[in-house]
């Protein structure tokens, strides 16, 4: 079963606000990733955040990782128009797998 | 090369016909992994690959499935009589390194079953 749950699942937002949105998980991890997948497409790595820290960024992007909350959020700032897409986190599983979240699914209006 | 590379990009199949889809991961990178996504949001974990040999395999259904990572050439997953609930995106990602510090996976675009 997937490990969490992303919320929201849909967010709409028109372009130069941030979009937060926030993944769940249920058991304790090593580490959290994020990846974008753009419509029908492979997915892209965004940032990766080890159990140790609790803020890391990358251009635009913020992760936060609360592990007493069993929680991560990614910001993102002055969204753009090609930041529509599906965002999913993922957490590490036995033997280097990644367990996914439902994934939110950003559409950012020009 | 530089990137995960997946043949074919669509693939469409009758019920019961045998499916075969090709991944060559990134030169260099030791470990192979097969994720299935269905429906534009799930992704669930099939198999993955330790240079030729098996790594972790719980997320295969061992009846119909089955995969392979020869040396000199693509790893493979195929499918044998495919069933209407196999229709689904196929990704193979490849990465250097597994272990607890997390290490990031690079994914192909995927092969599009799709299963009438």
């Amino acid at each position: 079963s997937q490990q969490g749950e992303e919320d929201p699942q849909a967010l709409s937002i028109q372009e130069g606000e941030n979009a937060t949105m926030n993944c769940s998980y249920k058991t304790s991890i090593n580490n959290l990733q994020w990846y974008r997948q753009n419509s029908g497409r492979g997915l892209v790595h965004l940032i990766l955040i080890r159990s140790n820290e609790r803020e890391k960024h990358s251009g635009r992007l913020r992760v936060t990782l609360d592990t007493s909350k069993k929680s991560s959020s990614l910001l993102i700032t002055a969204s753009r128009a090609a930041d529509t897409a599906s965002y999913f986190c993922a957490t590490d599983g036995q033997g280097g797998k990644l367990i996914f979240g439902q994934g939110t699914e950003l559409s950012v209006k020009p | 090369g530089e990137e995960v590379a997946q043949t074919p990009k669509h693939l469409v199949r009758g019920e019961g016909q045998k499916a075969k889809l090709y991944c060559a991961p990134i030169k260099g990178h030791s470990y192979v992994f097969w994720y299935q996504q269905v429906l534009k949001n799930e992704f669930k974990f099939l198999i993955s690959f330790q240079n030729e040999n098996v790594f972790d395999e719980t997320g295969m259904p061992k009846e119909r499935f089955s995969a392979k990572c020869l040396p000199n050439s693509p790893c493979s997953l195929e499918i044998q009589a495919t069933k209407l609930e196999d229709s689904a995106v196929y990704f193979c990602a490849s990465s250097q390194f597994v272990g607890r510090v997390g290490y990031e996976q690079y994914f192909g675009p995927g092969t599009r079953l799709t299963v009438t």
